[in-house]
């Protein structure tokens, strides 16, 4: 299957900082997906990217799908963006989405 | 975008019983899944919930343990049984609409603790 893996595994930020979370997979995907999984499990839709650039508030995303890799830039940190933000890909042999290893982000006031 | 109701959002079960989650969405998706996340893990998938067949199971995963069923387009269910405390997870049901965006969504998970 494909292997999704997402760096770094763990990130702490001081609010108001910018950071880019980075997620790298192993062979050619249809679709992917950002989500942010916050402190109580919901997951949360961010961005469906599988190529280019989208921009949503203080969020971006880039996918550059011919060399596997995507990019979650967050700017102007704030506490609520803490949680866990996973990538997921969806196989071009069908429709699963399989999930990166996350980055888990914590910003502090 | 679908709105995805699970229930329960979380239960305590005896080892050696069986839990059943149900996934409602609130429109007809073309494909529904069943993910697990153990704690501080990510997400795996168990299996796609095909309507009116068998279930397609990922690796390491088996219908004896995992039993589906999608008996509609806006319907399924996971049944996790025999129960250990190593099930002990939050089983998240996902949908899929064919022909929108592509967007992946999800309920928000149940909850199961194995004694």
């Amino acid at each position: 299957g494909i292997q999704v893996e997402q760096s770094p595994p763990d990130l702490i930020l001081q609010e108001g900082a910018n950071s880019t979370l980075r997620c790298n997979f192993s062979d050619s995907v249809n679709n992917l997906q950002w989500f942010h999984q916050n402190p109580w499990g919901q997951l949360i839709n961010l961005f469906y990217i599988p190529s280019g650039t989208k921009q949503n508030g203080r969020l971006s995303a880039t996918t550059v799908a011919t060399e596997r890799y995507s990019l979650l830039y967050i700017s102007s940190s704030q506490t609520t963006d803490s949680g866990v933000y996973f990538c997921a890909v969806e196989s071009n042999t069908g429709n699963q989405f399989y999930f990166g290893t996350g980055t888990s982000l914590t910003v502090i006031p | 975008s679908a709105v995805i109701s699970q229930k329960p959002s979380r239960d305590i079960c005896q080892r050696g019983t069986s839990l059943t989650i149900q996934c409602q969405v609130d429109s007809q998706v073309t494909m529904m899944f069943w993910y697990r996340q153990q704690p501080g893990q990510s997400l795996t998938l168990i299996a796609t919930a095909n309507q009116g067949s068998e279930a397609t199971y990922e690796s390491g995963f088996v219908i004896d343990k995992f039993p589906i069923s999608r008996p509609n387009l806006t319907f399924s269910t996971l049944t996790v049984s025999n129960l250990s405390p190593e099930d002990s997870s939050i089983y998240l049901c996902s949908a899929y609409r064919d022909g929108s965006t592509g967007e992946l969504f999800f309920g928000e998970g149940s909850r199961l603790t194995v004694l």
